[in-house]
């Protein structure tokens, strides 16, 4: 089975890095995503990691160790609209390649 | 290009009625999910498809139904509704493992079984 740790909840303020961290145990890891969802919204893709090291996207970066069962997103230079959740997934070979996820990391952005 | 569409974006059952959540792709993929969420419990998956005609069970199947006859169709079929499936349920679609954009999101059916 799949187990995905990210924390509950995390505060920062604009202008701040903040980085999220995930564990997870899987057995037969295809891909790491990393998914923003605002309050009442469908998630939407951030990030995709399947080799270890660091994937930068503008303000968003990501990064994977598969043999620490490892992954973070880091968020730059804050801003307010980046409140919101942000969802660890991991894909597993077979099960139709279906993302399984993390509860969530509720991000709050204080100015 | 609307992507996944799902309908209706709210409705309220009674306890035992059914009903059908719609969901559509236009981007010709064969991949299909179907999630629910929970507060502070994340997505689960429900069903999921790996083309037309071929569906299997997810993590937390019971008390739903699926089918795909066509690629862009994929509804969840509630038959007996019970308080425990108050969620918002969410369809996804994906081109495949070959993808790394993950996959798209409709913009959820809110549901409440009162």
């Amino acid at each position: 089975g799949q187990n995905i740790d990210q924390p509950t909840e995390m505060t920062a303020t604009e202008g701040a890095i903040v980085q999220i961290n995930c564990t997870y145990q899987t057995s037969g890891f295809n891909g790491l995503f990393w998914y923003q969802q605002h309050a009442g919204e469908a998630p939407t893709f951030l990030s995709y990691n399947v080799l270890d090291g660091l994937e930068e996207k503008g303000r968003f970066s990501s990064f994977l160790s598969r043999s620490k069962g490892y992954s973070y997103l880091l968020l730059k230079e804050l801003q307010m609209k980046d409140s919101a959740s942000y969802l660890c997934a991991v894909r597993e070979f077979g099960a139709g390649t279906a993302l399984i996820f993390g509860k969530g990391t509720t991000l709050s952005v204080s100015s | 290009n609307a992507g996944v569409t799902q309908t209706p974006k709210f409705r309220i059952l009674k306890i035992g009625q059914s009903m059908t959540l719609q969901c559509t792709q236009d981007m010709n993929h064969n991949y299909m999910y179907w999630y629910r969420q929970d507060p502070g419990m994340g997505l689960k998956l429900i069903y999921y498809s790996v083309g037309a005609g071929i569906t299997d069970k997810g993590e937390v199947p019971n008390g739903y139904n699926v089918s795909r006859s066509t690629t862009e169709d994929f509804p969840l079929r509630l038959e007996l509704a019970a308080p425990s499936q108050t969620s918002v349920y969410f369809c996804a679609s994906g081109a495949g493992v070959e993808i790394d954009y993950g996959y798209t999101f409709g913009s959820g059916t809110r549901l409440t079984v009162v």
